[in-house]
């Protein structure tokens, strides 16, 4: 069965650097865009970035809350993607969460599998 | 950014009964819109994509209506495992992806 696992979270101080991963199996993940959403606790859901498949190529989107401080990359022959995560802000405490990216009509993504999520601690 | 909003809130049901839960969008989104349920502690699952499609394993007792700017998730005779959070999604128009607040049904 298709399986999201992330990790890498903790608690770390405001300023600071944290880098998640998010390792796939049981598919091609090359072959799929990755999301990353967080959940702030007792709140809804944000997303906060993508990554196309080299196919695509293989380039980000990021929600303006986090562009110019989070990353994502890939790595295909590992199967696993990554949220670099710098100058961390209180407000970025959140539980993070990957999904897989199903393309619907070529330009359309929703999300079909999605990780059990790493949860980020941001203060002093 | 497309706004998505829930309504209600909070849906109170009874086990058996209907539940119906609506999504409006600021704008057109087509039918590029997903519902997710999420139970406390878990992640988010897909339950409907194309705003009546159902995703693999979801019971027939999900159902998802609506284009444009209006869509509805009914759950035709709720079962336990369903009181959950119940998030719409669209998808149209992206970045960014956008989910409405969630509406939670309860156990009435």
């Amino acid at each position: 069965e298709v399986q999201l696992v992330e990790s890498g979270g903790g608690l770390v101080q405001p300023g600071r650097s944290l880098r998640l991963s998010c390792t796939a199996s049981e598919f091609t993940f090359g072959d799929y865009g990755l999301s990353w959403v967080r959940q702030a606790p007792g709140k809804g859901l944000e997303w906060i970035g993508f990554i196309r498949s080299k196919v695509y190529g293989g380039t980000t989107e990021y929600a303006a809350s986090v562009k110019g401080r989070f990353t994502i990359t890939r790595d295909d022959s590992k199967s696993i993607a990554y949220l670099q995560m710098n100058s961390l802000k209180t407000e970025d405490t959140a539980m993070y969460y990957c999904a897989r990216g199903i393309v619907e009509m070529a330009t359309r993504y929703y999300f079909d599998y999605w990780g059990q999520g790493t949860l980020v601690t941001v203060s002093s | 950014e497309i706004v998505m909003t829930q309504s209600p809130a909070t849906l109170s049901v009874s086990p058996g009964e209907r539940a119906t839960l609506s999504c409006r969008a600021s704008q057109s989104v087509s039918s590029s819109l997903a519902w997710y349920q999420q139970k406390p502690g878990q992640a988010p699952r897909l339950l409907i994509y194309g705003a009546s499609t159902r995703a693999t394993g979801i019971p027939a007792r999900f159902s998802g209506s609506g284009s444009g700017t209006e869509f509805t998730l009914t759950i035709s005779s709720l079962q336990s495992e369903d009181f959950a959070v119940y998030y719409c999604q669209q998808y149209n128009n992206w970045p960014p992806w956008t989910f409405g607040q969630g509406t939670k049904v309860e156990i009435k």
